[in-house]
């Protein structure tokens, strides 16, 4: 089941400006964790936050994370025109399961 | 390090014909390991996953079936493919409370 939701589905910057991203999720949590996939290629995971942090930073990503809110979203600043694919958010489920939003396709302009 | 194996990267079945796909992990031991299916600009579906050798739980019922015969392998079958079974297959493995790791996914088409 998707519990997680992105938006917007789809955005499109100039190469250099911030991007952000956002999820929303349903259900108490232990972790959030965003995923990057490029067109027909499997996903690759870029950053895990716990539910007690607030935010993390991994070189041009920040992501932050509100729990009151059950949202989360994902920053990437100074975008490349290699930062173009897709993005998802995926929250802890039970039964050793991710939940997966339906994830925002990032388009970078040279 | 760990990697993971999926294979055949791309496939194109006729209506009716048997399928399996095959995925294998190396450098880890004991991993969770799951099938999800990508439809077109969407999200990650979850097909089955598996925490142990013999052990598969199945999240939609469907034409589709999984088995773990080894630790580190994971195979996705069905005796006689459907239209609708067409997408990207992807195959992942993790530990509880940690990241997935992805294949590069399988592109099937049945025609």
């Amino acid at each position: 089941s998707q519990q997680g939701e992105e938006d917007p589905q789809a955005l499109s910057i100039q190469e250099g400006e911030n991007a952000t991203m956002n999820c929303s999720y349903k259900t108490s949590i232990n972790n959030l964790q965003w995923y990057r996939q490029n067109s027909g290629r499997g996903l690759v995971h870029l950053i895990l936050i716990r539910s007690n942090e607030r935010e993390k930073h991994s070189g041009r990503l920040r992501v932050t994370l509100d729990t009151s809110k059950k949202s989360s979203s994902l920053l990437i600043t100074a975008s490349r025109a290699a930062d173009t694919a897709s993005y998802f958010c995926a929250t802890d489920g039970s039964n050793y399961q991710l939940i997966w939003g339906a994830g925002t396709k990032l388009i970078i302009k040279p | 390090s760990q990697t993971i194996h999926q294979w055949p990267a791309t496939l194109v079945q006729p209506v009716g014909s048997p399928l399996s796909l095959e995925c294998t992990v190396e450098g880890t031991s004991n991993p969770n390991l799951y099938w999800y299916r990508q439809a077109a600009g969407r999200g990650l579906q979850l097909l089955f996953y598996s925490v142990g050798i013999g052990q598969i739980s199945s999240e939609v019922p469907q034409n589709l079936s999984a088995s773990r015969p080894q630790d580190r392998q994971f195979i996705l079958s069905s005796k006689k493919l459907l239209l609708s079974d067409s997408g990207f297959y992807l195959c992942a493995w993790s530990r509880v409370g940690t990241e997935a790791f992805f294949g590069q996914g399988t592109r099937l088409t049945v025609v």
